[in-house]
């Protein structure tokens, strides 16, 4: 069974304090490793997708890569509209286009 | 300019009462999925639908089911309420051929 763990639960940065958010990951396969950002009270807004080991993608101040086994969410000096929680999801061969996700990162950026 | 809506936004009841979801997306996708929440964030899959027809139907109680009237609606009903069910419930859809989830603004449901 496809299984997703992320960490650190929670996050607690100073603006600027840039850092990392890791996903581990086991799948029949991988067809994608997916990061979205939750905002409280609103659905998740996809960032980010990866295929295989080695890709990267950046968007402003984040930055995901991917190996075989985990992929991390890198944030570089990050601002206090960083704050939001950081979800990661793998979908694989097997479940027609079923993503199974993590439980997240919390992530607080404090001016 | 909505893409993915979903109705309504707070749902508060009683154990046992029977009510509905409805989620339209007007992207033109034809794939769309029901996904509960739980209080500690944890997003799990419950049902898919692709161009009205099931596709995924995860382990869940047989006390909800979807309906696809036509490919940019999914409904989500719940019979006999129970206190579990207590969740946010997001609806998402995919375009064909697509890799992407575009999710909706959820709703929350409270079972009292």
């Amino acid at each position: 069974e496809d299984q997703v763990t992320q960490s650190p639960e929670a996050l607690r940065l100073q603006e600027g304090e840039s850092s990392s958010l890791n996903c581990s990951y086991t799948v029949s396969g991988l067809r994608g490793l997916f990061w979205y950002r939750q905002d409280p009270g609103k659905g998740p807004e996809f960032l980010f997708t990866l295929y295989s080991a080695g890709e990267e993608k950046e968007k402003e101040r984040l930055k995901a890569t991917l190996t075989k086994k985990e992929s991390f969410l890198h944030i570089t000096a990050p601002k206090p509209e960083d704050s939001a929680t950081y979800l990661c999801a793998v979908r694989g061969y097997t479940g027609f286009q079923k993503l199974v996700f993590g439980t997240g990162t919390r992530l607080l950026v404090s001016p | 300019d909505t893409a993915v809506s979903q109705t309504p936004k707070y749902l508060v009841t009683q154990m046992g009462n029977d009510k509905s979801i409805k989620c339209e997306q007007n992207l033109g996708h034809d794939t769309m999925y029901w996904y509960k929440q739980d209080s500690k964030k944890f997003l799990k899959i419950m049902f898919s639908y692709n161009n009205k027809e099931l596709i995924i139907n995860e382990t869940v109680p047989n006390r909800f089911s979807p309906k696809s009237p036509d490919k940019a609606h999914l409904n989500l009903h719940i019979n006999s309420l129970e206190l579990g069910d207590s969740a946010v419930y997001f609806c998402a859809s995919i375009p064909k051929g697509g890799e992407t989830q575009y999710f909706g603004p959820g709703t929350r449901l409270l079972v009292l």
